[in-house]
């Protein structure tokens, strides 16, 4: 069956816009994670989902980072007047049941903030 | 809090020869222990995960792994390497805590490189 899927796989955008990255879990997996990749670095959470709520969002590096997942499927995290700290590899992952044993990753969506 | 270190950023081995990764981790109580490698361009992989029991684990792709509970130590091993092997290898340990969810913490990686 598909895997995680995310769109963009790679996004530039200039320093103070804003971005949109999106996420299509594994179907029927209820747990959704957004990590962040900087180069060099293990991903790094940033927010967890369970169902349409954010279960934990204490990984969002400050107010300019905000994720959605509206009907307990897709979600798209949102970055706010980016900055070129941002720059990252965006990684999604799923899960069945909120649990991280098995945890389903996505290719990433590369950001490049100039 | 949890932490995850690898102490080798950079690994090169020749094909066929064997292959150790190391990684130590710190958390408080019983961790929960993951292998996961990535492929260029490629999203994670699980390689393989340590919850309970048996101390040795085997794993996908010839990987096994080892918790030593007295070394705080979780090293990936593989008998012979194959150049496909060539990758990123994260070490990752679980905060299974009963009063929140499950969440993931990574090393920061060793990179992997096979010599023909």
């Amino acid at each position: 069956g598909a895997g995680v899927s995310q769109t963009p796989s790679n996004k530039v955008t200039e320093k103070g816009k804003y971005v949109e990255l999106r996420c299509d879990p594994i179907s029927g997996h209820t747990a959704l994670y957004w990590y962040r990749q900087s180069l060099g670095q293990g991903p790094e959470f940033l927010i967890y989902f369970q169902g349409t709520g954010a279960a934990d969002d204490s990984g969002l590096p400050n107010d300019r980072f905000f994720a959605v997942r509206p009907e307990g499927s897709v979600s798209t995290l949102k970055i706010q007047r980016t900055e070129r700290g941002d720059s990252a590899v965006y990684l999604c992952a799923s899960s069945p049941d909120g649990s991280s044993y098995e945890q389903y990753f996505g290719p990433g969506t590369r950001l490049t903030v100039t | 809090a949890q932490s995850v270190t690898q102490p080798d950023i950079h690994i090169t081995v020749s094909e066929g020869a064997s292959l150790e990764l190391r990684c130590n981790y710190s958390y408080g109580a019983t961790p929960y222990l993951f292998w996961y490698v990535q492929s260029p361009g490629q999203g994670l992989q699980l390689l393989l995960k340590y919850f309970s029991g048996d101390t040795l684990v085997q794993g996908i792709k010839g990987f096994e792994a080892e918790f030593k509970r007295s070394q705080s130590s979780f090293n990936l091993r593989k008998p012979s390497v194959h150049w496909s092997d060539a990758a990123e290898y994260f070490c990752a340990v679980g905060a299974f805590e009963k009063t929140s969810y499950d969440k993931v913490i990574f090393g920061p990686g060793t990179s992997l490189s096979v010599i023909p």
